[in-house]
Protein backbone atom coordinates (compact mmCIF):
# COMPACT_ATOMS: atom_id res chain seq x y z
CA UNK A 1 0.00 0.00 0.00
CA UNK A 2 1.27 3.91 -0.80
CA UNK A 3 1.70 5.92 2.20
CA UNK A 4 3.05 8.15 4.21
CA UNK A 5 3.51 8.49 7.71
CA UNK A 6 4.49 11.57 9.78
CA UNK A 7 4.47 10.33 13.52
CA UNK A 8 4.14 13.38 15.35
CA UNK A 9 0.65 16.10 15.22
CA UNK A 10 3.06 18.50 17.26
CA UNK A 11 6.26 19.14 17.75
CA UNK A 12 7.89 22.15 20.03
CA UNK A 13 10.96 22.74 20.47
CA UNK A 14 12.95 26.16 21.66
CA UNK A 15 14.92 28.65 18.81
CA UNK A 16 18.46 27.51 18.42
CA UNK A 17 17.34 24.13 18.75
CA UNK A 18 17.61 21.70 16.12
CA UNK A 19 14.72 20.00 14.67
CA UNK A 20 13.47 16.96 12.71
CA UNK A 21 10.39 16.60 11.41
CA UNK A 22 9.98 12.59 10.97
CA UNK A 23 8.75 11.40 7.63
CA UNK A 24 8.38 7.46 6.77
CA UNK A 25 6.78 6.33 3.19
CA UNK A 26 5.48 2.85 1.83
CA UNK A 27 5.83 2.47 -1.88
CA UNK A 28 6.88 -0.34 -4.17
CA UNK A 29 8.23 2.08 -6.81
CA UNK A 30 11.08 4.89 -7.32
CA UNK A 31 9.62 7.48 -4.61
CA UNK A 32 9.83 11.14 -5.83
CA UNK A 33 9.27 13.21 -2.16
CA UNK A 34 8.30 16.42 -1.50
CA UNK A 35 7.58 18.33 1.99
CA UNK A 36 5.08 21.29 1.97
CA UNK A 37 5.14 24.21 4.38
CA UNK A 38 2.16 26.36 5.59
CA UNK A 39 2.64 29.50 7.63
CA UNK A 40 0.08 30.81 9.71
CA UNK A 41 -2.86 32.68 6.93
CA UNK A 42 -0.96 31.83 3.75
CA UNK A 43 -1.49 29.03 1.58
CA UNK A 44 0.33 25.46 0.94
CA UNK A 45 3.65 26.43 -0.85
CA UNK A 46 6.37 23.91 -1.67
CA UNK A 47 9.56 23.50 0.59
CA UNK A 48 11.77 21.05 -1.11
CA UNK A 49 11.82 18.40 -3.13
CA UNK A 50 14.31 15.20 -2.43
CA UNK A 51 15.48 15.03 -6.03
CA UNK A 52 16.86 18.72 -6.41
CA UNK A 53 18.91 18.29 -2.93
CA UNK A 54 18.59 21.22 -1.82
CA UNK A 55 18.46 23.69 1.36
CA UNK A 56 15.54 25.98 1.25
CA UNK A 57 15.43 28.61 4.36
CA UNK A 58 18.10 26.00 6.43
CA UNK A 59 16.14 23.10 5.70
CA UNK A 60 17.56 19.90 4.48
CA UNK A 61 15.42 16.40 3.74
CA UNK A 62 17.65 13.58 2.72
CA UNK A 63 16.00 10.66 1.43
CA UNK A 64 16.70 7.09 3.15
CA UNK A 65 15.39 4.05 0.97
CA UNK A 66 16.68 1.60 3.51
CA UNK A 67 14.96 3.37 6.08
CA UNK A 68 12.09 4.34 3.60
CA UNK A 69 12.54 8.00 5.29
CA UNK A 70 12.41 11.58 4.37
CA UNK A 71 13.07 13.48 7.16
CA UNK A 72 13.25 17.25 7.48
CA UNK A 73 16.25 19.07 9.38
CA UNK A 74 17.07 22.37 10.74
CA UNK A 75 20.07 22.55 12.88
CA UNK A 76 18.93 25.91 14.57
CA UNK A 77 15.43 26.69 14.80
CA UNK A 78 13.54 30.02 14.39
CA UNK A 79 10.37 31.55 14.90
CA UNK A 80 9.33 31.79 11.96
CA UNK A 81 9.90 28.59 11.41
CA UNK A 82 6.39 28.06 13.03
CA UNK A 83 3.92 26.14 10.69
CA UNK A 84 2.21 22.88 9.71
CA UNK A 85 4.60 20.45 7.76
CA UNK A 86 3.68 18.34 5.07
CA UNK A 87 5.41 15.51 3.73
CA UNK A 88 4.16 14.26 0.11
CA UNK A 89 5.02 11.29 -2.25
CA UNK A 90 4.49 11.46 -5.95
CA UNK A 91 2.77 8.06 -7.14
CA UNK A 92 1.55 6.85 -10.36
CA UNK A 93 3.16 10.12 -12.07
CA UNK A 94 0.62 12.18 -11.12
CA UNK A 95 -1.46 11.91 -7.90
CA UNK A 96 0.24 12.97 -4.60
CA UNK A 97 -0.48 11.19 -1.44
CA UNK A 98 0.08 13.51 1.64
CA UNK A 99 1.00 12.54 5.07
CA UNK A 100 -1.37 13.94 7.61
CA UNK A 101 1.18 16.59 8.72
CA UNK A 102 3.22 18.18 11.57
CA UNK A 103 2.85 21.30 13.18
CA UNK A 104 6.01 22.78 14.40
CA UNK A 105 5.98 25.58 17.56
CA UNK A 106 9.47 27.09 17.88
CA UNK A 107 9.35 29.00 21.30
CA UNK A 108 11.55 31.94 22.16
CA UNK B 1 -1.23 36.66 -7.75
CA UNK B 2 0.47 33.51 -6.92
CA UNK B 3 -0.89 31.64 -9.78
CA UNK B 4 -4.00 29.76 -8.64
CA UNK B 5 -7.42 31.59 -7.38
CA UNK B 6 -9.90 30.05 -5.49
CA UNK B 7 -13.46 31.26 -4.37
CA UNK B 8 -15.11 32.08 -2.53
CA UNK B 9 -12.34 31.58 0.36
CA UNK B 10 -15.18 30.87 2.41
CA UNK B 11 -18.53 29.53 2.61
CA UNK B 12 -20.91 28.45 4.85
CA UNK B 13 -23.89 26.36 3.74
CA UNK B 14 -26.80 24.69 5.68
CA UNK B 15 -26.58 20.83 5.41
CA UNK B 16 -28.70 19.55 2.00
CA UNK B 17 -27.79 22.72 -0.07
CA UNK B 18 -25.52 22.53 -3.31
CA UNK B 19 -22.14 24.29 -3.33
CA UNK B 20 -20.43 25.50 -6.22
CA UNK B 21 -16.39 25.91 -5.51
CA UNK B 22 -14.45 28.05 -8.50
CA UNK B 23 -10.40 27.72 -8.93
CA UNK B 24 -9.27 29.67 -11.63
CA UNK B 25 -5.43 28.88 -12.55
CA UNK B 26 -3.13 31.08 -14.44
CA UNK B 27 -3.12 30.19 -17.91
CA UNK B 28 -0.90 27.29 -19.73
CA UNK B 29 -1.15 24.79 -17.30
CA UNK B 30 -3.02 21.34 -18.08
CA UNK B 31 -2.90 19.51 -14.85
CA UNK B 32 -5.18 20.95 -12.08
CA UNK B 33 -6.02 18.95 -9.11
CA UNK B 34 -7.96 19.17 -6.56
CA UNK B 35 -7.65 18.40 -2.57
CA UNK B 36 -9.41 18.15 0.73
CA UNK B 37 -7.74 19.35 3.68
CA UNK B 38 -9.56 18.43 7.26
CA UNK B 39 -8.54 18.65 10.35
CA UNK B 40 -5.55 16.14 11.40
CA UNK B 41 -6.77 14.14 7.95
CA UNK B 42 -3.66 15.59 6.15
CA UNK B 43 -4.58 16.53 2.26
CA UNK B 44 -6.78 13.83 0.32
CA UNK B 45 -6.85 14.11 -2.94
CA UNK B 46 -10.01 14.37 -5.05
CA UNK B 47 -10.05 14.41 -8.22
CA UNK B 48 -7.31 15.34 -11.49
CA UNK B 49 -7.78 17.04 -14.60
CA UNK B 50 -5.69 16.81 -17.44
CA UNK B 51 -6.99 19.19 -20.03
CA UNK B 52 -10.80 19.15 -19.24
CA UNK B 53 -11.07 15.19 -18.74
CA UNK B 54 -10.57 13.89 -15.85
CA UNK B 55 -8.21 10.81 -15.98
CA UNK B 56 -8.88 9.91 -12.35
CA UNK B 57 -11.92 11.00 -10.23
CA UNK B 58 -11.10 7.79 -7.51
CA UNK B 59 -10.89 10.58 -4.98
CA UNK B 60 -14.30 11.95 -4.80
CA UNK B 61 -15.66 10.56 -2.03
CA UNK B 62 -19.38 9.73 -2.79
CA UNK B 63 -21.91 10.56 -6.12
CA UNK B 64 -22.40 13.66 -4.51
CA UNK B 65 -19.28 14.79 -5.64
CA UNK B 66 -18.65 16.38 -9.06
CA UNK B 67 -16.24 18.46 -10.71
CA UNK B 68 -15.97 19.84 -14.21
CA UNK B 69 -13.31 22.06 -16.62
CA UNK B 70 -13.97 23.84 -19.14
CA UNK B 71 -11.74 25.83 -21.99
CA UNK B 72 -8.69 24.16 -20.18
CA UNK B 73 -8.58 26.70 -17.22
CA UNK B 74 -11.37 27.32 -14.79
CA UNK B 75 -12.75 24.41 -12.91
CA UNK B 76 -15.61 24.07 -10.45
CA UNK B 77 -16.27 21.24 -7.54
CA UNK B 78 -19.95 20.86 -6.98
CA UNK B 79 -20.99 19.39 -3.81
CA UNK B 80 -24.79 18.03 -3.62
CA UNK B 81 -26.31 17.75 -0.69
CA UNK B 82 -24.32 19.23 1.36
CA UNK B 83 -23.31 17.24 5.03
CA UNK B 84 -21.42 18.20 7.99
CA UNK B 85 -18.82 16.03 7.41
CA UNK B 86 -18.14 17.85 3.87
CA UNK B 87 -16.81 20.57 6.29
CA UNK B 88 -13.02 21.07 5.44
CA UNK B 89 -11.07 23.44 3.45
CA UNK B 90 -11.06 22.63 -0.29
CA UNK B 91 -8.04 23.16 -1.79
CA UNK B 92 -6.94 23.39 -5.80
CA UNK B 93 -3.64 23.14 -7.15
CA UNK B 94 -1.48 22.97 -10.31
CA UNK B 95 1.68 21.47 -11.51
CA UNK B 96 4.12 24.24 -12.06
CA UNK B 97 7.72 25.68 -11.29
CA UNK B 98 6.68 27.05 -7.66
CA UNK B 99 7.62 30.82 -7.08
CA UNK B 100 9.96 31.93 -4.44
CA UNK B 101 12.00 29.20 -4.39
CA UNK B 102 15.34 30.03 -3.45
CA UNK B 103 17.14 27.51 -5.48
CA UNK B 104 14.96 28.70 -8.17
CA UNK B 105 14.91 24.83 -9.58
CA UNK B 106 12.52 22.04 -9.20
CA UNK B 107 8.89 21.61 -10.13
CA UNK B 108 5.84 20.93 -7.38
CA UNK B 109 2.32 21.95 -6.69
CA UNK B 110 1.44 25.47 -6.67
CA UNK B 111 -1.91 25.41 -4.30
CA UNK B 112 -4.50 28.13 -4.26
CA UNK B 113 -5.43 29.89 -0.57
CA UNK B 114 -8.51 27.53 -0.89
CA UNK B 115 -12.03 27.48 0.21
CA UNK B 116 -12.99 26.48 3.37
CA UNK B 117 -16.07 25.04 3.76
CA UNK B 118 -18.85 25.01 6.81
CA UNK B 119 -21.92 23.09 6.37
CA UNK B 120 -24.21 24.04 9.56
Amino acid sequence: AQRVTQPEKLLSVFKGAPVELKCNYSYSGSPELFWYVQYSRQRLQLLLRHISRESIKGFTADLNKGETSFHLKKPFAQEEDSAMYYCALITGGFKTIFGAGTRLFVKA
Amino acid sequence: GAGVSQSPSNKVTEKGKDVELRCDPISGHTALYWYRQSLGQGLEFLIYFQGNSAPDKSGLPSDRFSAERTGGSVSTLTIQRTQQEDSAVYLCAIWATPQGLSSGGGYGYTFGSGTRLTVV
